[in-house]
């Protein structure tokens, strides 16, 4: 078991790019979330899979984002057309169940 | 949606004394509540979590108790010692209407050795 993997580490971008983050969860957890941290405030909820199935998504995931978990292994979220806004710390956690995520590293996004 | 709020936003005690975060809740039907602990450059990481059904629970110098009437929550950290400094967060969901969890803001702990 070594823990919920993400990459890249941190991303820079020029606005308007487009950008794609990985995450390999733990695997036997079938549980997939994606959250958004920025400076000084707690993650936000992005969106959440069980197994393959994007069971919830945040309002706060506009049509820029797209979030797949192909087979129900790891996970990609892309994010089209950056803006600076956008910048942040991407983290992905997974679950087995319902309570208690094992999140990642994270992966800071720097659009300039 | 929930509402979380966090105090306070920092905090430094002495190595040796305890540490008190609070969080209070918007949603009288949230039923969990879980507590993490980031360092920096990490991601969050769970330190104890709490279900509406029990009002106190404790975990070696970490305990973490739920006024479900008032609405608030608070993590207690007795005899801190200086790898307890991190940004601590708390945040509340209900399982029976969605995955979410909410977080509150943090609480920036430093323990002076």
């Amino acid at each position: 078991d070594t823990g919920v993997s993400q990459n890249p580490r941190h991303k820079i971008t020029k606005r308007g790019q487009n950008v794609t983050f990985r995450c390999d969860p733990i695997s036997e957890h079938n549980r997939l979330y994606w959250y958004r941290q920025t400076l000084g405030q707690g993650p936000e909820f992005l969106t959440y899979f069980q197994n393959e199935a994007q069971l919830e998504k945040s309002r706060l995931l506009s049509d820029r984002f797209s979030a797949e978990r192909p087979k129900g292994s790891f996970s990609t979220l892309e994010i089209q057309r950056t803006e600076q806004g956008d910048s942040a710390m991407y983290l992905c956690a997974s679950s087995p169940t319902y309570y208690g995520y094992t999140f990642g590293s994270g992966t800071r996004l720097t659009v300039v | 949606g929930e509402n979380v709020e966090q105090h306070p936003s920092t905090l430094s005690v002495q190595e040796g004394d305890s540490a008190v975060i609070k969080c209070t809740y918007s949603d009288s039907a949230s039923n969990y509540f879980p507590w993490y602990k980031q360092e920096l450059g990490k991601g969050p990481q769970l330190i104890i979590d709490i279900r509406s059904n029990v009002g106190e629970k404790k975990d070696q110098r970490i305990a973490v108790t739920l006024n479900k009437t008032a609405k608030h929550f608070s993590l207690h950290i007795t005899e801190t010692q200086p790898e307890d400094s991190a940004v601590y967060f708390c945040a509340a969901s209900n399982r029976d209407t969605g995955n979410q969890f909410y977080f509150g803001t943090g609480t920036s702990l430093t323990v002076i050795p």
